[in-house]
């Protein structure tokens, strides 16, 4: 099985501030990674899909880069609005299979 | 507007069952996967199952295979999840969730992002 490595697990920074998230496969998985925002007590949000592709509607501070087995996540100005818990996922096709990063817990300095 | 809308939730005794319903509206549910996606309480995310829209595929994560059953009612845009022989490793929000696409091919199907979520049922297995 696909094992996902997210870093750091949790993250406090300044409103204004560049944020970052990394995601490491163990395993090359193309672009098959997304992202998701999980504010306390509310269920997952979509916001990166197929590593890289802004979901609708999603402001655009929000970005994701990288293929194979090194991906990240960027908050260019991080709102306070932003808190939250975020999770990368990766999918394998045959079987399907979805696996969740650990989680990185923003909150702000 | 897509809302999902998982019901069933409560407490149960280890061994025991329990049958969750997801209620789905505001799309054409029979042409798109769902899954369930759980997560036990300060935890983070763990995809349980996933069917294709026409239950023709099927799958569960290794944890609960042989446990659980994934099932749907697509004239009655539900989605359901019996879970039997339920251990307190178990505990968790159910969450209800769309699979933005659906890729078939040779009578196998897949998809990969889950764009809409529910709120969510808690299950607590617990003597």
């Amino acid at each position: 099985d696909i094992q996902m490595t997210q870093s750091p697990s949790s993250l406090s920074a300044s409103v204004g501030d560049r944020v970052t998230i990394t995601c490491q496969a163990s395993q090359d998985i193309s672009n098959y990674l997304n992202w998701y925002q999980q504010k306390p007590g509310k269920a997952p949000k979509l916001l990166i899909y197929d590593a890289s592709n802004l979901e609708t509607g999603v402001p655009s501070r929000f970005s994701g880069s990288g293929s194979g087995t090194d991906f990240t996540f960027t908050i260019s100005s991080l709102q306070p609005e932003d808190i939250a818990t975020y999770y990368c996922q990766q999918y394998d096709n045959l079987p399907l299979m979805y696996t969740f990063g650990q989680g990185t817990k923003l909150e702000i300095k | 507007e897509v809302q999902l809308v998982e019901s069933g939730g409560g407490l149960v005794q280890p061994g025991g069952s329990l049958r969750l319903s997801c209620a789905a509206s505001g799309f054409t549910f029979s042409s798109y996967s769902m899954n369930w996606v759980r997560q036990a309480p300060g935890k983070g995310l763990e995809w349980v199952s996933y069917i294709s829209s026409s239950s023709s595929t099927i799958y569960y994560a290794d944890s609960v295979k042989g446990r659980f059953t994934i099932s749907r009612d697509n004239a009655k845009n539900s989605l359901y999840l019996q879970m039997n022989s339920l251990r307190a490793e178990d505990t968790a929000v159910y969450y209800c969730a769309r699979d933005a696409w659906e890729y078939c091919t040779g009578g196998v199907c897949w998809g990969g992002v889950l764009d809409y979520w529910g709120q969510g049922t808690l299950v607590t297995v617990s003597s």
